[in-house]
């Protein structure tokens, strides 16, 4: 595709509920970004990784959270019994090198925990 | 990785140059100056990057001083559709495995 693809677009859990939030970056890119945007704030980085590898997850709030890039490409963030302070757009972002100077963002996953 | 500092909100009126300053005091000789565009319901979007002095492309102007401690992004001749939040970022150039965003400036374009 042309850009960085996020789905769901919209997802509504109950409390207590495990979701999974879907990224495809642009094709060939190296690095990819997961944020967490609340409601008038900026988007606060959660992990990012460097092909498969996951070489910073110290911006995911607890254990609770967990992400994936197994092939290099598609990248998973799962988020295990849902909270309502998870609730938040999810931003997936990619970089075609590992000089991360430009970062292509997807439209994000709005994320409601009712 | 460098802290910035940018007004919260700013208003402009159509037809007007638009400034919004970025202060970074403790830039690291290796970072450079991003700036994204956020509009409601998107990802952000890359608007331009410098190191120092001054870069310009179809979007926008980046004024950077010899001290670096601070920058402007320019925008020429605004329209309702600038209206957006603006982040200012001071990314290291060879790797960063961490992009931090700070909250943006928010601006509202005026008719």
């Amino acid at each position: 595709g042309a850009g960085v693809s996020q789905s769901p677009r919209y997802k509504v859990a109950k409390r207590g509920q495990d979701v999974a939030l879907r990224c495809d970056p642009i094709s060939g890119h190296v690095s990819l970004f997961w944020y967490q945007q609340a409601l008038g704030q900026g988007p606060e980085f959660l992990t990012y990784f460097q092909n498969e590898a996951q070489l910073d997850k110290s911006g995911l709030p607890s254990d609770r959270f967990f992400a994936e890039r197994p092939e290099g490409s598609v990248s998973t963030l799962k988020i295990q019994r849902t909270q309502q302070e998870d609730s938040a757009v999810y931003l997936c972002a990619s970089s075609p090198g590992p000089t991360n100077e430009k970062l292509f963002f997807g439209s994000g996953t709005q994320l409601s925990v009712l | 990785l460098a802290k910035t500092t940018q007004p919260i909100s700013m208003d402009s009126y159509e037809g007007q140059e638009v400034n919004i300053t970025c202060s970074h005091n403790n830039i690291a000789t290796n970072d450079y100056i991003t700036w994204y565009q956020q509009f409601p319901s998107q990802g952000p979007r890359f608007i331009i990057q410098g190191y120092k002095t001054k870069v310009t492309n179809e979007v926008a102007s980046l004024f950077i001083p010899a001290d670096r401690k601070s920058s402007t992004l320019s925008l020429p001749r605004v329209s309702l559709s600038d209206t957006a939040v603006y982040y200012c970022l001071a990314t290291e150039g060879v790797r960063d495995d961490k992009i931090i965003f700070g909250k943006g400036t928010r601006l509202h374009i005026l008719p």
